[in-house]
């Protein structure tokens, strides 16, 4: 079975500092992961995705996030911090690409103190 | 423009009385799905369709009925709602196996609203 722990249901930062956010993932197979952000009253955009290529993914808007097998986890950053950057995200673990399924996590909101 | 619509987007009901959320995307997916989103819950799937008159459960289907008579639409039934469906509905879609699509990205509706008293 697989599942995803997001730690932290809520992270503050201030604009211009660094943003983690946590994930770590179970999965007895190879997963597909990803993350996807919530922007108030809308529905989720896909912010980058984990495929088995490079363990260090890039997505949108300056967020990358990290592979690390030995921990099981995929953990988002961002160096720098944007107030359009507040919003909910999701880690999402998957068994291949074209799964039918998709697991997502509790979710994590941001918020950016100015 | 490449979208998912879902209609209504905010909906008040009492229980027991049948309604159904719609559901369409103008990108030929063949993949469909919906979602229900509950504070502290993430996201949890409903049902899925891999394609025309093709679906199966999510993990909570209970107390929903899904239908795919068209590829563009997946609407979500409500048969008898209770309280417990109070909630936030989401319909995606993506590229399915049939078209030899390997893309994961899942293409998000803006969300339903849904309150039953």
């Amino acid at each position: 079975a697989q599942s995803v722990t997001q730690l932290g249901s809520h992270v503050s930062v201030s604009e211009g500092a660094l943003v983690l956010l946590r994930c770590n993932y179970s999965s007895s197979v190879p997963p597909y992961l990803f993350w996807y952000v919530q922007y108030p009253n809308q529905g989720l955009q896909l912010l980058l995705k984990y495929t088995s290529a490079a363990t260090l993914v890039k997505g949108i808007n300056g967020f990358e996030a990290e592979f690390k097998k030995s921990e099981t986890s995929f953990h988002l950053t961002k160096p720098s911090a944007h107030m359009s950057d507040a919003a909910e995200y999701f880690c999402a673990v998957s068994r291949y690409s074209s799964a039918s399924k998709i697991i997502f996590g509790s979710g994590t909101r941001l918020s950016i103190r100015p | 423009e490449a979208q998912v619509t879902q209609n209504p987007r905010y909906l008040i009901t009492v229980t027991g009385k049948k309604l159904t959320v719609t559901c369409s995307q103008n990108m030929n997916h063949e993949y469909m799905s919906w979602y229900r989103q509950d504070p502290g819950l993430g996201l949890r799937q409903i049902y899925y369709s891999m394609n025309v008159e093709v679906t199966d459960k999510g993990d909570v289907p209970e107390g929903y009925k899904v239908s795919r008579k068209e590829k563009r639409n997946f609407p979500l039934i409500l048969e008898s709602p209770s309280p417990n469906q109070t909630s936030l509905y989401f319909c995606a879609s993506k590229v399915g196996l049939l078209a030899g699509g390997t893309t994961d990205t899942q293409y998000f509706g803006p969300g339903t609203r849904l309150t039953v008293l």
